[in-house]
Order: structure tokens, then sequence, then C-alpha cells
């Protein structure tokens, strides 16, 4: 079935500091998601993407769909303490109807 | 602004028992999804549902069965529980933006 391989796992930062995780396919996506999830809570959706080569912010937050369909980045700029939590990339192709795979999770800690 | 809604929030089972999760979405969207979160695991699909009527098998469906009620509506059996079946479970809705409940954590003794 589909993979999807998010790097890295973990990341341990100081508050000011630019962030970057990935996300890779073993299959083509027509569209990438990044969620982020805080303790206790359910994913709640940051960014959608929906083109190859797509940019798109929401505020600090920068993700990006790669040219080749098979994978995607997210950027957090000049982090704050609030920004932990857990990052996921999800995708999936085709339509509504079609099964949504995630990425195990970019486990964020911002020490301020 | 409901979005989705899981009951219950919290649950204790014995092994064997068995109980049903249920999952109810607001938003009119065809899809809707049942997910368990384990440590360092991310995000693994049950079963899903592509519109009312229809369901169909995720990755990890062993020891589950669900029911597409109707199209606001989404449950999750488990007919005798394990203690493997310990999880945190996510219910999510989608028309081409999913959107998630708030979780059941399910602790099987």
């Amino acid at each position: 079935g589909q993979q999807l391989n998010q790097s890295p796992q973990s990341m341990f930062i100081q508050e000011g500091e630019d962030v970057s995780m990935n996300c890779t396919s073993s299959s083509i996506f027509n569209t990438w998601l990044w969620y982020k999830q805080e303790p206790g809570e359910g994913p709640v959706l940051l960014i959608a993407l929906y083109k190859a080569g797509e940019l798109t912010s929401n505020g600090r937050l920068t993700a990006q769909f790669g040219i080749t369909r098979k994978d995607s980045f997210l950027n957090i700029s000049a982090s704050i303490p609030s920004d932990v939590g857990i990052y996921f990339c999800a995708g999936h192709i085709g339509t509504s109807g079609s099964r949504l795979t995630f990425g195990e999770g970019t486990q964020l800690t911002v020490n301020p | 602004n409901a979005g989705v809604t899981q009951t219950p929030k919290f649950q204790v089972l014995k092994t064997g028992q068995s109980m049903t999760l249920q999952c109810a979405q607001d938003m009119n969207h065809n899809s809707m999804y049942w997910y368990r979160q384990d440590p360092g695991m991310g995000l693994r699909l049950i079963y899903y549902s592509a519109s009312e009527g229809t369901t169909d098998k995720g990755e990890v469906p062993n020891g589950y069965n669900v029911s597409r009620l109707n199209k606001r509506e989404f449950s999750l059996r488990l007919e005798s529980a394990a203690p493997s079946q310990t999880s945190v479970y996510f219910c999510a809705s989608r028309e081409g933006l999913a959107f998630f409940g708030q979780g059941t954590r399910l602790t099987v003794v």
C-alpha cells in the first residue's frame, strides 16, 4: 500500500530558530495536507496543497508540494513555544472518497 | 460549529468486552474515516467510508467492524476487545480537506 516517510522523527530547537520537515511517498499524490496535533487533541489542519510545485503560506508556516508529486516540505520560521506539538503530513490520490494516508509525525520541542 | 464529534472521550474495557465508538459530522461530508494512533506509529487507517452505504478496509482492520449508519454517522465496533487495541481512536470526515474529532482514549485491561 501507500507509504509515507516523514522526517525527522523529532526536533529540539531554540525559540526563534527556523524548522524544516519533509515527507516522501512511494506513490504520486494529488493532494498533500499538513496537520498539527497538540497533547490530548485531534489533528488540526494547517495547510493544504493541491498541485505540483505549489508553495503555500499560513502565517509563519510555509509548505510546498514537490514537483515529482511524491514529496512535500513544511517550514516554520521564527519558532515560538506554542509551536510545540506533533506535525503530520498526509496525502491522497484521487477524489474525496479515496484513502488518506498519514506520515508517522515529527515531534517538535521548542525551548524558550 | 461542532464539526466532528466523537463519543465517548475515554473508555476502559476488560478483555473480551465489546463496545461501539460513535462519530458524527455536521459538515455534509461524503467520506468518513477511523484511525488509531499509537506512540511512534502515527495515524493508521482502520476503515473508511467513501460515501453513505459503502465501507472499505484500511491498513489495520482486524478486530474491528464499522457501520455507516447515514451520511452523518460512522461507528466503529470492537466485538471482543484485546489489550492490543488499547489506543487513541480518531474519526475524521472529508470533502477535500479532512477534519478530525477530539479522539477516544480506549484502554483494554
